[in-house]
């Protein structure tokens, strides 16, 4: 069973760049044919989808925040990884890893993220 | 503004049965059946309850079932429990550059 975990700053100042990590255990993240994603969810709002990384390497991003997002693999630590740039308030949000085959049925707990001068 | 069209609030009484509408287009629920449902408490992280529109995993309730009609896809919760009350997400593949896209949500309250 994959469990994964996220971790990375809760504080941010506006213009600085988000980097956060998703350790995953229970299983090889470079194995088998699983898109590892980055989700966020503001307080009180849906679910938006930033983008995915395929366990060969691959990335899709979504489009509206594309200029300003990678999200890379780092296969010896078991983990991936989300850099968001030039953050502001809007991007203050509670961030979820999740893995994906057909959909996301493996989620970590969150952290979240607030961005505040 | 989602680009899966969800209504924003449902309820139902313990015992009866409620479904939960997700509506999209011809790019994302009716061009796919890789459609999923969420089921979110607050303050947790989203669960998987059904998958490529009518597939339950393991370990989830069979009162929970999905089916889907052109670009609408459903979420069917039968026998309603207090423990259902939650906010539930509808998730579909696109064909558009976006790739992936869910609903608003639904809040859930069993009265």
């Amino acid at each position: 069973q994959e469990q994964l975990q996220e971790s990375g700053p809760g504080l941010m100042k506006p213009s600085q760049t988000l980097s956060l990590t998703c350790n995953v255990s229970g299983g090889s993240i470079s194995g088998g044919s699983y898109y590892w994603n980055w989700i966020r969810q503001p307080a009180g709002k849906g679910l938006e989808w930033i983008g995915r990384i395929y366990s060969r390497g691959s990335t899709n991003y979504n489009p509206s925040l594309k200029s300003r997002v990678t999200i890379s693999l780092d296969t010896s630590e078991n983990q991936f990884s989300l850099n968001l740039s030039s953050v502001t308030a809007a991007d203050t949000a509670v961030y979820y890893c999740a893995r994906e085959y057909t959909s996301f049925d493996y989620w970590g707990q969150g952290i979240l993220v607030t961005v505040s001068s | 503004q989602s680009a899966l069209t969800q209504p924003a609030s449902v309820s139902g009484s313990p015992g009866q049965s409620i479904i939960i509408s997700c509506t999209g287009t011809s790019s994302d629920v009716g061009g796919h059946n890789f459609v999923s449902w969420y089921q979110q408490h607050p303050g947790k992280a989203p669960k998987l309850i059904i998958y490529e529109v009518n597939n339950r995993p393991s370990g989830v309730s069979n009162r929970f079932s999905g089916s889907k009609s052109g670009n609408t896809a459903s979420l069917t919760i039968s026998g309603l429990q207090a423990e259902d009350e939650a906010d539930y997400y509808c998730s579909s593949y696109t064909s558009t550059i976006t790739l992936v896209v869910f609903g608003g949500g639904t809040k859930l309250t069993v009265l």
